[in-house]
């Protein structure tokens, strides 16, 4: 089956320190992998995507590639701020079909000042 | 352009009552999707809608109906309510079926007692 496995947290850094959240995946196909972040109160927002193999997705200093020899899509940024504290969903979904989203369990990111 | 707009943002329900939530997807958008989102896990596909027609359904059982209708707007029906159903719900929308750009509104929370 298809399926997402996301680091558990609750993550807590300090301001400016380097952010890593390990995502993994199972996909009986080539699925495309994403992030999205969930602020307090609101929806899912796409943080960044990957379509294909070594694709590197970026956004607001996020990066993330696609690592299909490890099944892989880590999310790292280099220094984060206070206003990046949210919630962090992996995810994957098939092109083909794009009917239907996979997603993780979530990593809550608090950063404090 | 408004995004994609939910109601009721919260409510409580009693085991074995029925519930209808309502979805009005982004401008320009046919295609709404359905997702539960249990506390402290990643949103779980319930259903897509196209052309006013369930295109394709996750894990989840008959209690679980939609609708869509001409103007693209969806419902989410979900009958015999058990305490298990309590959750946040969200609705994406898309440009079409097959797109991977779903747009999520802040869903819907709720509260079955």
């Amino acid at each position: 089956g298809n399926s997402v496995t996301q680091m558990e947290g609750p993550v807590t850094l300090s301001e400016e320190a380097f952010l890593t959240i390990n995502c993994t995946y199972t996909a009986t196909g080539y699925p495309s992998l994403f992030w999205y972040v969930q602020y307090p109160g609101e929806g899912l927002q796409l943080l960044l995507k990957a379509t294909k193999a070594d694709d590197k997705g970026s956004n607001k200093g996020f990066e993330a590639t696609y690592r299909k020899e490890t099944t892989s899509f880590h999310l790292e940024k280099g220094s984060v701020q206070v206003s990046d504290s949210a919630v962090y969903f992996c995810a994957l979904i098939f092109l083909n079909t794009g009917n239907q989203f996979y997603f993780g369990t979530g990593t809550s990111l608090t950063v404090i000042p | 352009d408004a995004g994609v707009t939910q109601s009721p943002t919260h409510l409580i329900k009693t085991r074995g009552q029925q519930v209808t939530l309502r979805c009005s997807p982004k401008s320009g958008h046919d295609t709404v999707s359905w997702y539960q989102q249990a506390l402290g896990q990643g949103p779980q596909f319930i259903f897509q809608y196209y052309e006013e027609e369930e295109r394709q359904r996750g894990n989840f059982p008959d209690r679980f109906s939609g609708h869509q209708y001409p103007n693209y707007s969806s419902e989410l029906n979900v009958n015999a309510l058990l305490l298990g159903d309590s959750a946040l719900y969200l609705c994406a929308s898309s440009l079409v079926p097959g797109s991977y750009e779903q747009y999520f509104g802040p869903g819907t929370r709720l509260t079955v007692t």
